[in-house]
């Protein structure tokens, strides 16, 4: 069955200091990919996605991602922590069911803190 | 500008009530979806729409249902709402699979139920 993992619920960096957020996913084909981002009391932004054009992706705000099929990763990552970067980001990929409609797997989150 | 917005940002009601959490999308898309946020679980899928009058189950209908009569407006129906049902609920909505799949999101409802 597909699956979307995020190997940290939560993760603390100092301003300035470079961020790693870790997902790796299950499938038996090369899925899109993405990554959202939700602050506080928001809904959820796309931040980037990956589909098959090209492995390192860059997204809003100074992110980016690299897909890696040989581990079957899609870390995302910023060389530099802002204290607006604050907040919960989920890797999700398209649910692969034959159906008409684009339903998406979710990760369970990892929520960034960024300390000055 | 994408816009997705939903009826209200925060709604408190009482156990046994029936709720309706609305949302509007201005894109034309065809698709729209509600899910419910809760800690550690992630988003959840409840109902999806692939168009008007169109529903499917998503993998928690249980306590749901949903109408959509116009393109636009995709409503969740909570027909007795329950304590468990107390959530963050967020709309979101796309074009057809195949041509875009990134979906837009509202700000999200947060219901409690009491």
């Amino acid at each position: 069955a597909q699956s979307v993992t995020q190997l940290d619920s939560h993760v603390s960096v100092s301003e300035g200091t470079p961020v790693l957020l870790r997902c790796n996913y299950s499938s038996s084909y090369s899925p899109s990919l993405f990554w959202y981002v939700q602050h506080p009391n928001k809904g959820l932004q796309l931040l980037l996605k990956y589909t098959s054009a090209a492995t390192l992706v860059k997204g809003i705000n100074g992110f980016e991602a690299e897909f890696k099929k040989s581990e079957t990763s899609f870390h995302l990552t910023k060389p530099s922590a802002h204290m607006s970067d604050a907040a919960e980001y989920f890797c999700v990929a398209p649910k692969n069911y034959g159906g008409a409609t684009n339903k998406l797997i979710f990760g369970t989150g990892t929520l960034l803190a960024v300390q000055p | 500008d994408v816009k997705v917005t939903q009826s209200s940002r925060y709604l408190v009601k009482r156990t046994g009530e029936k709720v309706f959490l609305e949302c509007v999308q201005d894109m034309d898309h065809e698709n729209m979806f509600w899910y419910r946020q809760d800690p550690g679980l992630g988003l959840r899928l409840i109902y999806f729409s692939y168009d008007v009058k169109m529903k499917e189950k998503g993998d928690i209908p249980e306590g749901y249902s949903v109408s959509r009569e116009k393109k636009e407006r995709f409503s969740l129906i909570l027909e007795s709402a329950s304590t468990n049902q107390t959530s963050m609920y967020l709309c979101a909505s796309s074009l057809p699979r195949g041509r875009q799949e990134t979906q837009y999101f509202g700000p999200g409802t947060r219901l409690l139920v009491l």
